[in-house]
């Protein structure tokens, strides 16, 4: 079975700041990883994902976030935070070797950025 | 304008009386997907379509059902509703039957059955 774990319900950052997000992740087969934004009473909004390829993957809104094989884990950064990036953030993996298609997804990272 | 559109948007209704959420893209989507979402669930499959007439559950379908006779539409329909049937629920679509490319999600459906 595949899950998605996001440890931290809630990630607090100063404007400016640099932000992290985390997720960890377990497949059986090879990992599709993908980021998505929820804002207020809306629906979800891709980031950016991880197929193949280059570790570091850049996505939307200056986003990046890095796939790391050895410790199953696909962490969103950004450099500086603006306050417009407050909202709910999921993590969620598929599993590339499986026929199915089912996305799992992480419980959610409220990120909130102060001024 | 590409996008997702579900009717309802809200919906509040009473045990057993069946319910039905409409689901239609507009980007000629082979795949469709019903989620719902819970506070520190995230968000769980219900079920997903790869195409016209092939639907498959995913990890939450008791209570649900789905049905996928045109392209473009992709109804979830409640035939008895339950009080654990409450949610914020999420229609997606995505170009890709392989999952190699993102989902676009619908505005969601907030039903409440009491």
């Amino acid at each position: 079975a595949q899950s998605v774990a996001q440890p931290e319900d809630q990630v607090n950052v100063a404007e400016g700041n640099p932000l992290t997000v985390k997720c960890t992740y377990s497949v059986s087969g090879n990992p599709y990883l993908f980021w998505y934004v929820q804002y207020p009473n809306r629906g979800l909004q891709f980031l950016l994902k991880y197929i193949t390829g280059d570790n570091l993957v850049k996505g939307s809104y200056g986003f990046e976030a890095e796939f790391n094989k050895s410790q199953t884990s696909f962490h969103l950064k950004k450099p500086s935070a603006l306050v417009s990036d407050s909202a709910l953030y999921f993590c969620a993996v598929r599993d590339g070797n499986n026929a199915g298609n089912m996305l799992t997804f992480g419980g959610g990272t409220r990120l909130m950025v102060k001024p | 304008e590409a996008q997702v559109t579900q009717n309802p948007r809200y919906l509040i209704t009473v045990t057993g009386k069946k319910l039905t959420v409409t689901c239609s893209q507009n980007m000629n989507h082979e795949y469709m997907s019903w989620y719902r979402q819970d506070p520190g669930l995230g968000l769980r499959q219900i079920y997903y379509s790869m195409n016209v007439e092939v639907t498959d559950k995913g990890d939450v379908p008791e209570g649900y059902k789905v049905s996928r006779k045109e392209k473009r539409n992709f109804p979830l329909i409640l035939e008895s509703p339950s009080p654990n049937q409450t949610s914020l629920y999420f229609c997606a679509s995505s170009l890709s039957r392989t999952g190699v490319r993102e989902q676009y999600f619908g505005p969601g459906t907030r039903l409440t059955v009491t």
